[in-house]
């Protein structure tokens, strides 16, 4: 079945970039999508790519695509401590627009 | 943000007692989900609507059923709460299958 694993944390000092990774299983996911959490609150949709591009930048984000390897990753670039939350990747399933989601990496940045 | 709101946003019930949480949204979306958050398992799907009156199931659909009598809202309900369904729900719309889905605040529940 389908999957989508991340590491749990991930720890940068203010200023620093960071880089969330993600693998998946489904090789047919169209559309792979980057979340963040913070405590208390909802899911906030930050980024996400198609399945035929192998970058996209926005602003202080970058998402790189590795087909080949299923390989999905986050950049950051000049961390805030306003950045500290819990980042979830996702793949869309091809029925019904489904998401699978990992289990989240909580980043910490400290000053 | 997108208008979703989630109600309640906490209740504590006991274990037997059915529960009903609302999803309400002014997108006029066609797509709405119910996940589930628990430690160490991300968000699962426990069902969704692709329209009104149609609904399917997710990956942990025991023990849940839903309903979607108009567009804007969409109810999901535990027929007898169990502890194993103490967890933070959230709802989620989308405009079609291949659009960005968007989160609601969350309902948190505890059954004891």
């Amino acid at each position: 079945g389908e999957d989508v694993e991340q590491s749990l944390f991930l720890s940068v000092r203010e200023g620093d970039s960071s880089v969330i990774n993600c693998t998946y299983t489904d090789s047919s996911s169209t559309y792979l999508y980057w979340y963040k959490q913070e405590p208390g609150a909802g899911l906030q949709l930050l980024t996400y790519i198609f399945s035929n591009m192998d970058m996209k930048q926005d602003q202080r984000l970058t998402v790189l695509l590795n087909k080949k390897d299923k390989h999905l990753s986050l950049r950051i670039a000049d961390t805030q401590t306003g950045d500290s939350a819990i980042y979830f990747c996702a793949e869309k399933d091809n029925q019904g627009g489904k998401l699978i989601f990992g289990q989240g990496t909580e980043l910490s940045v400290k000053p | 943000d997108a208008g979703i709101t989630q109600s309640p946003r906490h209740k504590v019930t006991e274990t037997g007692t059915p529960v009903t949480l609302r999803c309400h949204q002014t997108e006029n979306h066609r797509y709405m989900y119910w996940y589930r958050q628990d430690p160490g398992h991300g968000l699962r799907l426990i069902h969704y609507s692709y329209g009104v009156k149609d609904t399917d199931k997710g990956e942990v659909s025991d023990g849940y059923s839903v309903s979607r009598s108009k567009t804007e809202d969409f109810l999901l309900t535990l027929e007898s709460a169990t502890s194993s369904q103490t967890s933070v729900y959230f709802c989620a719309i989308s405009e079609s299958s291949n659009q960005p889905q968007h989160f609601g605040d969350g309902t948190r529940l505890s059954i004891l």
